[in-house]
């Protein structure tokens, strides 16, 4: 069956724009997440979505990022007044919540520069 | 402190050898659970094994095995047969339970490349 899948697959932005990443996840997966990985770097998570609770937003690094989760399905990461430290791939990840293993699996991420 | 570490940037392996990727954790949690991923240079994550922490046995999917020693919080990946379209990035990642929610924690990766 289809995958995740994000677009648009590679962005570039001038600094302070805002810009938006999309993220579909796998059908019927319940649980959505958002991670970054910088150059060289393992992956950082950014937010949670599970249904219809809150998000877990922990690791949002500032008010600039926010993200939504529209009908359980599509989630949209918008990252507002662009920095260069936000040059990064950006990737999108679901699972099915039925508790034990829960592996999540992963988009092909967007890449992300902002000149 | 670092939640997993895995201390080997990068390495070298013969093509049809062994190799074993290090990876330990830290967690006062009971309940959790250690995924390897691998990333190739396309750079999607593919996952590979998964180990629960109340998992009796090592846990084994088709050339990757998980070598789980619970006592130490170490969880070292084991590739055998190495072949070359295993050259990539291996990252180890950790799921805690209770408030620490779903989220993945990740290890800084270690890059593997297969010689012929």
């Amino acid at each position: 069956g289809a995958g995740v899948s994000q677009s648009p697959s590679n962005k570039v932005t001038e600094k302070g724009k805002d810009v938006e990443l999309r993220c579909d996840p796998i059908s019927g997966h319940t649980a959505l997440y958002w991670y970054r990985q910088s150059l060289g770097q393992g992956l950082e998570f950014l937010i949670y979505f599970q249904g219809n609770s809150a998000p877990d937003k922990s690791g949002l690094p500032s008010d600039r990022f926010s993200a939504e989760r529209t009908g359980g399905s599509v989630s949209t990461l918008t990252i507002q007044r662009t920095q260069q430290e936000d040059s990064a791939v950006y990737l999108c990840a679901s699972n099915k919540k039925s508790g034990g293993q829960e592996t999540q699996y992963f988009g092909p991420g967007t890449r992300l520069l902002v000149l | 402190a670092q939640k997993i570490t895995q201390t080997q940037p990068g390495m070298f392996v013969q093509e049809k050898e062994a190799v074993t990727l290090d990876c330990t954790y830290d967690t006062s949690d009971p309940s959790y659970g250690l995924f390897w991923y691998k990333q190739p240079s396309s750079g999607e994550m593919i996952f590979l094994i998964y180990q629960g922490s109340y998992d009796q046995q090592n846990a084994t999917e088709g050339r990757y095995s998980l070598n789980f020693q619970k006592a130490r919080k170490s969880a070292n990946l084991v590739i055998s047969a190495s072949q070359l379209g295993d050259s990539a990035m291996y990252f180890c990642a950790m799921r805690e339970g209770g408030a620490a929610g779903n989220k993945l924690t990740f290890g800084g990766g270690t890059r593997v490349l297969v010689k012929p």
